[in-house]
């Protein structure tokens, strides 16, 4: 039940973009990305319900494709402070627990 | 300022003994959680708590037990650690259960001699 991200880890130039893919084998009602910076605590960055929405936040930016049972998470013009760890949790009907996928490490270079 | 304070952050015990990780939230919050994160294996959900006194397994509930006598806190307890308990320990809440934004503690490293 476990959501399955890839790529595993990814390393990019400053500028550069990234993709994250979140699959599912079920049926998902809502898709959430948190990243989580070395040595800290994972951080909420949006949650996808569906209907195939996307979001943004700063130059992040995510869709949710229900069909595909998948999600997106798109980095655009890497930074620095991009680097860490990104998680999707799945949630399968909007009244049960997330849960995380094994995360992708991403490392962004000057 | 709201927060998810947890207790020890890090703590060395040895197999056998006893041993409590505290979780308090003070954002009022109904749905509270324990996760594990080990290497390469992301984050596990031990147990949840949809609200008070309502508390149900997760992926990988073995070893532990949680209570949830009041509202603001949700304490981990490991009754006779082992070695592969070793890992940090994540506790979170939110407003609601699977659609609601989770605010993670800040964890706690475990080890288990």
């Amino acid at each position: 039940q476990q959501p399955v991200q890839s790529p595993q880890a990814v390393i990019l130039r400053e500028g550069e973009d990234a993709v994250i893919n979140c699959s599912s084998s079920k049926a998902l009602y809502s898709v959430h990305w948190y990243r989580q910076k070395h040595g800290e605590a994972p951080v909420f960055l949006m949650i996808l319900l569906k209907g195939g929405e996307q979001k943004g936040h700063e130059k992040i930016s995510a869709s949710f494709n229900e069909k595909k049972q998948q999600s997106s998470l798109y980095l655009t013009a890497s930074q620095l402070s991009y680097s860490g760890t990104y998680f999707c949790g799945t949630d399968l009907s909007g009244n049960t627990p997330l849960v995380f996928g094994k995360g992708t490490r991403l490392s962004v270079i000057a | 300022e709201a927060q998810v304070t947890q207790n020890p952050r890090y703590l060395i015990t040895v197999t056998g003994k006893k041993l409590t990780v505290t979780c308090s939230q003070n954002m009022n919050h109904e749905y509270m959680s324990w996760y594990r994160q080990d290497p390469g294996l992301g984050l596990r959900q031990i147990y949840y708590s949809m609200n008070v006194e309502v508390t149900d397994k997760g992926d990988v509930p073995e070893g532990y037990k949680v209570s949830r006598k009041e509202k603001r806190n949700f304490p981990l307890i490991l009754e006779s650690p082992s070695p592969n308990q070793t890992s940090l320990y994540f506790c979170a809440s939110s407003r609601t259960g699977g659609t609601g934004e989770l605010f993670f503690g800040e964890g706690s490293r475990l080890t288990v001699l």
